[in-house]
Formats: structure tokens, sequence, C-alpha cells
């Protein structure tokens, strides 16, 4: 089964900073089945972007994905205070249906 | 828009059955698939289980033995069943549906219910 790992474990950036994480696959996955959610504390989920690299539905465009293969990146241009927050990769499909990234938290510095 | 009410005991004994429902409010139930997804305390997220509205299932194979779902699109729920529940089985349930807006995504969830067992 895909194995998704996450990094860093921990992100410390200020606000206005540029935030870079990055979701490796065990083995290939389809880009179309590649998503991103952001976890705020005491709240579920919600997701970011969809197929690698598409903006879900009223995500700020600070936010964009991208990558291939065993290899995406999560990119937050501009931190913003509301994005400090834990942030997981999934993937769909396979015997495993949905799989999640062990997460990265994006913290205040 | 659609939303997900996720409901529960809180507390459930060792070795008991966990039930759990999630009212879905705002739309049609008919040709989604929903899901239950649990997270313990400070850790991350395990999918469990889903279910399509003609009741097809699909298990996380770790759970399979002691998991099953079932829907009601009269009643506008679906449900999560645990059997054998140990402490480990402690954790916040979300119930999610899939491919409201998007495909291949979770892109409505439900609040969570916490679940503690203990006796």
């Amino acid at each position: 089964e895909i194995v998704l790992t996450q990094s860093p474990g921990t992100l410390s950036l200020s606000p206005g900073e540029r935030a870079t994480l990055s979701c490796r696959a065990s083995q290939r996955v389809a880009g179309s089945y590649l998503a991103w959610y952001q976890q705020r504390p005491g709240q579920a989920p919600r997701v970011l972007i969809y197929g690698t690299s598409s903006r879900a539905t009223g995500i700020p465009d600070r936010f964009s994905g991208s990558g291939s293969g065993t290899d995406f990146t999560l990119t937050i241009s501009r931190l913003e205070p509301e994005d400090f927050a834990v942030y997981y990769c999934q993937k769909y499909g396979g015997s495993l249906m949905w799989t999640f990234g062990q997460g990265t938290k994006v913290e205040i510095k | 828009q659609v939303q997900l009410q996720a409901s529960g005991p809180g507390l459930v004994k060792p070795s008991e059955t966990l039930s759990l429902t999630c009212n879905v409010s705002g739309g049609s139930m008919h040709n989604y698939y929903w899901s239950w997804i649990r997270q313990p305390a400070g850790k991350g997220l395990e999918w469990i289980a889903r279910i399509y509205t003609t009741g097809s299932t699909d298990y996380n194979p770790s759970l399979k033995s002691r998991v099953s779902m079932s829907v009601d699109t009269s009643k506008k729920q679906f449900s999560l069943h645990l059997s054998s529940v140990t402490a480990a089985d402690t954790a916040v349930y979300y119930c999610a549906m899939e491919g409201y807006s998007h495909y291949y995504v979770m892109d409505v969830w439900g609040q969570g219910t916490p679940v503690t067992v203990s006796s």
C-alpha cells in the first residue's frame, strides 16, 4: 500500500513568509488523486487543493499545489495569521481507499 | 449547501460496539460516497470506511474485521458500527462526503464527534 510521507513535521515561519510543504509517496500517485487539506485547531479538515494543483472552491490564490509521480508540494505564498494550522496530503485509490500523510504543522515563529 | 452532523454516545466501554450516525442536510444523498475518518488526540487522520448510496462499502483493511456501515437515504443518514472497541479506538470521529464539488476529495465534513473508550 502506498505511504505518504510529509516533511517537515513542523515549519516555523512568520506571517508574510512563504511556506513550502512536501508530500512524498512510496509509489507513483496519479495527479488526479492527490489532494491537500488544512486543519485548524478544534476544526474539521477542509480541502484546499485537489487534483494536485486545482484550488477548491473559495480557497485563496496564495495556496498552490504542484508535483507529479511521487513528489508533491503545497506552497503558501505569503502566510496570513489564519494559515497557521496543520496540513495533510491525501491520496485516493488502492485497497486502502483513502490515505493521509502524517501532517505538517505550520507554526508562528 | 450540504451539511453533515455526526453524533454518538461519547463514552463506550471496552469490548462493546461503537455506533455513530451522520445526518445529512441541504442536499441529496444519492450518487455520492460517504466516509468516516477518525483522529486520535494530537495525531493524524485515519480513514475508516465509506458507503455508496446503493449500500456498496469499502473498508480500511486494518479495521475491516470490526467495521460495518449502513445508509438510510429516506432518513438522510449513514452510520458506522465498530465492534470490540479498545482504548486505541478513542478519537474524534468525522463523517465526510466525497465528490460534492470536486472529484477524488472529501469536500464536505461534519464537525466531528469525540469518542472515549473507557470502563
